[in-house]
């Protein structure tokens, strides 16, 4: 299965400012995934990041709030903007390279204060 | 966004107990997939199911797939301390994501 490198792993942060995640693959993968996990909550899905295309976003999520990059197919960005402490959160990076099953990386703890 | 319905919520359980939790769907998925998370860390993948009716194993865990497609459950045998986390069931059709369940919290004693 594929290994991520997901950083940084945690984070406080400053209500107002920006973060952006990294995600970095072992292999080329098509899509990647990006979820947050509210405190004591499931996954959510916020966007799907497909290279060379714009990313596709799930309801309740817009670009100008978590803008994503995938510049190639092993690595993608998700910022945060304009924070504010409802979006402290877990925000997690998720591969299928293989069809054995999603992979997820370590995930960022993100604390807005 | 769409979420299964994992139960239970959470589960306490003595040391050597079989546990079993289970999740289920008004829609079909293709995939059905079974994760184990523990602070500070991602999700893992415990089991995959692919097939309607598979039976799968991975060592003290068993997963089904329902032969609806519409549900899933995972058995937990002969606990230990070290199964404490939070188990996600995650349901994916093709081409998309994984729906997640909200999660059945574990916790054992010894």
């Amino acid at each position: 299965s594929a290994v991520i490198s997901q950083k940084p792993s945690r984070d406080i942060c400053q209500r107002g400012t920006s973060l952006t995640i990294q995600c970095q693959v072992d292999s080329q993968v098509t899509m990647m995934f990006w979820y947050r996990q509210q405190p004591g909550q499931s996954l959510t899905l916020i966007a799907t990041a497909n290279q060379g295309s714009e990313a596709t976003y799930e309801s309740g999520f817009v670009i100008d709030k978590f803008p994503i990059s995938r510049p190639n197919l092993t690595f993608s960005t998700l910022t945060v903007s304009n924070m504010s402490p409802e979006d402290s959160s877990i925000y997690l990076c998720s591969v299928d390279p293989g069809g054995d099953g999603y992979t997820f990386g370590s995930g960022t703890r993100l604390t807005v204060v | 966004g769409q979420q299964l319905n994992q139960s239970p919520q959470s589960m306490f359980i003595q040391e050597g107990e079989d546990v079993s939790m289970n999740c289920t769907s008004s829609s079909i998925f293709n995939t059905w997939l079974w994760y184990k998370q523990e602070p500070g860390e991602g999700p893992v993948l415990l089991i995959a199911l692919y097939k309607a009716g598979e039976l799968t194993s991975n060592g003290r865990l068993t997963a089904q797939f329902g032969i609806t497609r519409k549900d899933s459950f995972l058995n937990i045998s002969a606990s230990i301390p070290s199964d404490v986390g939070i188990y996600f069931c995650a349901g994916q059709r093709r081409g998309t994501a994984l729906i997640f369940g909200k999660g059945t919290t574990l916790s054992v004693s010894s």
